[in-house]
C-alpha cells in the first residue's frame, strides 16, 4: 500500500532558488493538503484542495503555489526560496473534506541557505 | 476560523494514566480529532469524536463535550513508546483541518 508519497526526502536549496515538492496519493481522496513543520511548533497548513482543479489558501500560503490537475497528484511550488522556509513539509489527505482520518506522507525535509 | 489550546508539556510515569486536554473554539465544528507524532515521523490518526462522550481504542481513550468545547485523550499503561507530540485537531465541514501547536508528552521510568 503506496497511501501519501512525497518527494523527495531531503532538499538543499540556495535562496531565491526555486522547486517543487511532490505528493501523490493511490486512494482516491478527495481532499489534499500541505502542512509545514517547524522545531518546537505545530503544524501549519500552507494550501488545501478539496478537488481536482480547486485549491484554496490555508495559514501560511506566502511564498507557495500548488495545483490539483489530477485527483492523485498535488505538488507544492516554491517559487523563490527563502531561509524562513527551512522546515519540514508534510502533505496529507483525506476521503473526503468532511471525513476525519488524515493520511500523511513520510514528509521533506527542506533546508534554504 | 479555528482556535485550539492544549498544554506545551505533560510529564507522566510509566505505567500510569495522562490526560492530555483540549479546549476549542471553532465555527461549524462537528468532531475532533487526535494525532500522534513521534520526533522524526510523521503524524498518524489515534482517534475521532463526533459525538459526546468516551471512545476508546485499547490503551487510549478520547473524550468530547461539545457544551464545554471541550475534550481530552487519556492514555492508560503508558508506556516508554509513548513518548511523543500529541495534537487535538477540530473538524468543520468543509473548512480545512488546523493543528494545534501540540502537547508533548514525556514518558519516564
Amino acid at each position: 500500500n503506496a497511501g501519501v508519497t512525497q518527494t523527495p526526502k531531503f532538499q538543499v536549496l540556495k535562496t531565491g532558488q526555486s522547486m517543487t515538492l511532490q505528493c501523490a496519493q493511490d486512494m482516491n481522496h478527495e481532499y489534499m493538503s500541505w502542512y509545514r513543520q517547524d522545531p518546537g511548533m505545530g503544524l501549519r497548513l500552507i494550501h488545501y484542495s478539496v478537488g481536482a482543479g480547486i485549491t484554496d489558501q490555508g495559514e501560511v500560503p506566502n511564498g507557495y503555489n500548488v495545483s490539483r490537475s489530477t485527483t492523485e497528484d498535488f505538488p507544492l511550488r516554491l517559487l523563490s526560496a527563502a531561509p524562513s522556509q527551512t522546515s519540514v513539509y508534510f502533505c496529507a489527505s483525506k476521503l473526503t473534506p468532511n471525513t476525519g482520518e488524515l493520511f500523511f506522507g513520510e514528509g521533506s525535509r527542506l533546508t534554504v541557505l | 476560523g479555528q482556535s485550539l489550546e492544549q498544554p506545551s508539556e505533560v510529564t507522566a510515569v510509566e505505567g500510569a494514566i495522562v490526560q492530555i486536554n483540549c479546549t476549542y473554539q471553532t465555527s461549524g465544528f462537528y468532531g475532533l480529532s487526535w494525532y500522534q507524532q513521534h520526533d522524526g515521523g510523521a503524524p498518524t490518526f489515534l482517534s475521532y469524536n463526533g459525538l459526546d462522550g468516551l471512545e476508546e481504542t485499547g490503551r487510549f481513550s478520547s473524550f468530547l463535550s461539545r457544551s464545554d468545547s471541550y475534550g481530552y485523550l487519556l492514555l492508560q499503561e503508558l508506556q516508554m513508546k509513548d513518548s511523543a507530540s500529541y495534537f487535538c485537531v477540530g473538524n468543520s465541514g468543509n473548512t480545512p483541518l488546523v493543528f494545534g501547536k501540540g502537547t508533548r508528552l514525556s514518558v519516564i521510568a
